[in-house]
């Protein structure tokens, strides 16, 4: 089955604490991206990487980081989570390019204390 | 102002209506537009393409309008189950490498 898989979906944490959302699709796509959605403001989107070894900054990047090592993952990385990055995360996939449409996973929500 | 902008609703409409919901972008220079749906709390999923046409989908039609820069969104005969926030996206980079969404418009359909 073709899937955009996130992990963990729930996650609550303290301040300061690193931690990584990992995101493996299977449909060998080049575009991969993250976002987050918050209330009111839809989904931004944090980083994005066209292929392998190619990553871009979104609207929304600081405090985040994120890798491109194999075309099937693109982990999220909170180097020092603070409150303000609570949110619901998406990661998602296309094939080639953004104006495909994209595959979402089923979200990570992240709560910071 | 805002790239992508959509009316965030509620829209509140009795099932068998039609509704339609528009969403108006800043970049004339965009390139591809869709239309996703969401449920509460679930992940934001594919409704339709937008292209430059206009496209029907079974009851639902969306419309390009590059001249005012809008995409639309047309619903017939709405279903109970049609309730959802839908959301308007947007390539807004020439290099196609740039999403945006738009804070979504939530529709309700009650019987």
């Amino acid at each position: 089955e073709a899937q955009v898989t996130q992990n963990p979906r729930y996650l609550i944490t303290v301040t300061g604490k690193k931690l990584t959302v990992t995101c493996s699709q299977n449909m060998n796509h080049e575009y991969m991206s993250w976002y987050r959605q918050d209330p009111g403001l839809g989904l931004r989107q944090i980083y994005y990487s066209m292929n392998v070894e190619v990553t871009d900054k979104g609207d929304v990047p600081e405090g985040y980081k994120v890798s491109r090592k194999e075309k099937r993952n693109f982990p999220l990385i909170l180097e020092s989570p603070s409150p303000n990055q609570t949110s619901l995360y998406f990661c998602a996939s296309s094939d080639r390019s953004p104006n495909q449409p994209q595959h979402f996973g089923d979200g990570t929500r992240l709560s910071i204390l | 102002r805002k790239e992508v902008e959509q009316d965030p609703g509620p829209f509140n409409v009795p099932e068998g209506a039609t509704v339609a919901f528009n969403c108006t972008y800043s970049n004339s220079a965009s390139q591809s537009f869709f239309w996703y749906r969401q449920d509460c709390r679930k992940e934001p999923k594919l409704l339709m393409s937008v292209y430059s046409s206009g496209n029907e989908d079974g009851r639902f039609t969306a419309q390009l309008n590059r001249a005012s820069q809008y995409i639309s969104l047309l619903i017939r005969d709405s279903k109970l189950s049609d309730s959802a926030t839908y959301l308007c996206v947007v390539n807004t980079d020439s290099s196609a490498s740039k999403i945006i969404f738009g804070s979504g418009t939530r529709l309700s359909i009650r019987p």
